[in-house]
């Protein structure tokens, strides 16, 4: 009973493709997020959405599109991938955007753009 | 703004031996904080978090934490490491966005602890 999962684990693709990473969470949470860690383990957030309206959106290109469909789900597309995009993308939830919730992480999605 | 500065990229100890991993913040509210650790290749998972109730933060795995607001500190200890226990650690600190009321939480660049027989 995986709390926040996400799809791929790997994702091996070539400069320039499109790709899409799907997170879904099962703990009934309100709030969603997308993070990424850089090779030097440096966590940034990028995205985050409550009840699938975007609340958060951090200086990121507009190659990266979040979108959630409800609020059980929030998924990342990348248009024209970058070698620099290479890095692992976490996803994590929060029953509200409050800052006094903990969030919790899906297992990481590990990009690597050749 | 908020930032979090953890003072030791990495920390090497013995097995057995006590363990201090070090965090200083800043905000600009009263902040909530947070120990996070990531096993190699896995997720994020919560230790322990501050939310303005005691100081003293007892968390999982026998880790403790204790805010300091005169130092604007969150240091993290446990009194005997385990071989378990290596992993990389983040210091984590949250506001809430007034405008947006997101949980914007701000990582620290994280710690690596190396337990040694």
């Amino acid at each position: 009973d995986t709390a926040v999962s996400q799809t791929p684990k790997y994702l091996v693709t070539q400069m320039g493709n499109d790709k899409s990473i799907k997170c879904e969470q099962n703990l009934g949470h309100d709030t969603m997020y997308w993070y990424k860690q850089d090779s030097k383990k440096f966590l940034k957030i990028m995205f985050s959405y409550n009840n699938k309206e975007l609340i958060i959106n951090e200086t990121v290109p507009n190659r990266f599109s979040p979108k959630s469909p409800d609020k059980a789900h929030l998924n990342l597309h990348i248009n024209s991938l970058e070698l620099g995009d290479s890095a692992v993308y976490f996803c994590a939830s929060s029953p509200r955007p409050s800052g006094n919730y903990e969030q919790y992480f899906g297992p990481g999605t590990r990009l690597t753009v050749t | 703004a908020q930032s979090v500065t953890q003072l030791d990229s990495h920390v090497s100890v013995s097995e057995g031996t006590p363990v201090l991993l070090r965090c200083n913040y800043s905000s600009s509210y009263s902040p909530s904080l947070f120990w996070y650790v990531q096993h190699p290749n896995k997720g994020l998972q919560l230790l322990l978090k501050y939310t303005s109730a005691a100081t003293l933060v007892k968390g999982i795995n026998g880790f403790e934490a204790e805010f300091k607001k005169s130092e604007t500190s969150f240091h993290l200890t446990k009194p005997s490491v385990h071989m378990s226990d290596a992993a990389e650690y983040f210091c984590v600190v949250s506001e809430t966005e007034v405008t947006g009321g997101g949980n914007k939480l701000t990582f620290g660049t994280g710690t690596q602890l190396k337990v040694e027989l």
